[in-house]
């Protein structure tokens, strides 16, 4: 499954470089946050996540950073790879509840 | 490492027709959940279950929809009578407890109703 990237905003990095993959939260509630990773005619695939009680996370290679003064949620993967493309989906969990609402996703293509 | 694995990979329908989408969640987990994904658009929740019931639904998830767990390993979400918007890709998802909030998605079912 993948969101068809007619309007999918598309983040273009060369192989090797860092990329940044930004994400508005709606909910000033929320209280958790997780990326997602989808490759095509895959389900998401979980690569990070962070509780709203911390502002950075660290993973291998990749760090999320929650701005939550301005409701905003940043993904950045280190030295990218042709791997790494894919669709990247951010979600939040508000606090009363556990499911997750999902952000529209941005298109990651890596050049060599 | 273990997995959340869905059948049918593909299902295609015709409308009015019923459908059963499985879904085995990782064997420790607790807690279990369908999304679904209509093609171009963002994957939206449907439903969450815990301890043999329902705890949370959306507004999508009507009386066509229901959801059991037959047994210690499946999980399944039917659709009484398939619409044309039903065509979509159904996510299954589990999390492992109270305490941890990551769910892990299943590889999807794409439905096609025609």
């Amino acid at each position: 499954g993948e969101s068809v990237g007619l309007h999918l905003p598309t983040l273009s990095v060369q192989e090797g470089d860092n990329s940044i993959i930004n994400c508005a939260y709606s909910n000033s509630a929320s209280d958790y946050f997780i990326w997602y990773k989808q490759e095509s005619g895959k389900g998401p695939q979980f690569i990070i996540d962070i509780r709203s009680n911390m502002d950075k996370r660290q993973g291998q290679r990749v760090t999320v950073l929650l701005n939550k003064t301005v409701k905003h949620l940043s993904l950045q993967i280190a030295a990218t790879q042709p791997g790494d493309s894919a669709v990247y989906f951010c979600a939040e969990k508000g606090g009363n509840t556990d499911k997750l609402i999902f952000g529209t996703g941005t298109r990651l293509q890596v050049f060599p | 490492e273990p997995e959340v694995t869905q059948t049918p990979s593909h299902q295609v329908t015709q409308m009015g027709q019923e459908v059963i989408l499985r879904c085995v969640p990782i064997s420790n987990h607790l807690y279990f959940y369908w999304y679904r994904q209509i093609l171009g658009q963002k994957v939206e929740f449907l439903v969450s279950f815990y301890n043999n019931e329902i705890s949370e639904k959306s507004e999508i998830f009507d009386d066509q929809f229901s959801v059991e767990r037959p047994d210690g390993s499946n999980f399944t979400l039917k659709i009484r009578s398939t619409k044309l918007e039903d065509s979509a890709m159904y996510f299954c998802a589990s999390r492992k407890d109270r305490g941890s909030y990551e769910q892990y998605f299943g590889p999807g079912t794409r439905l096609t109703v025609t």
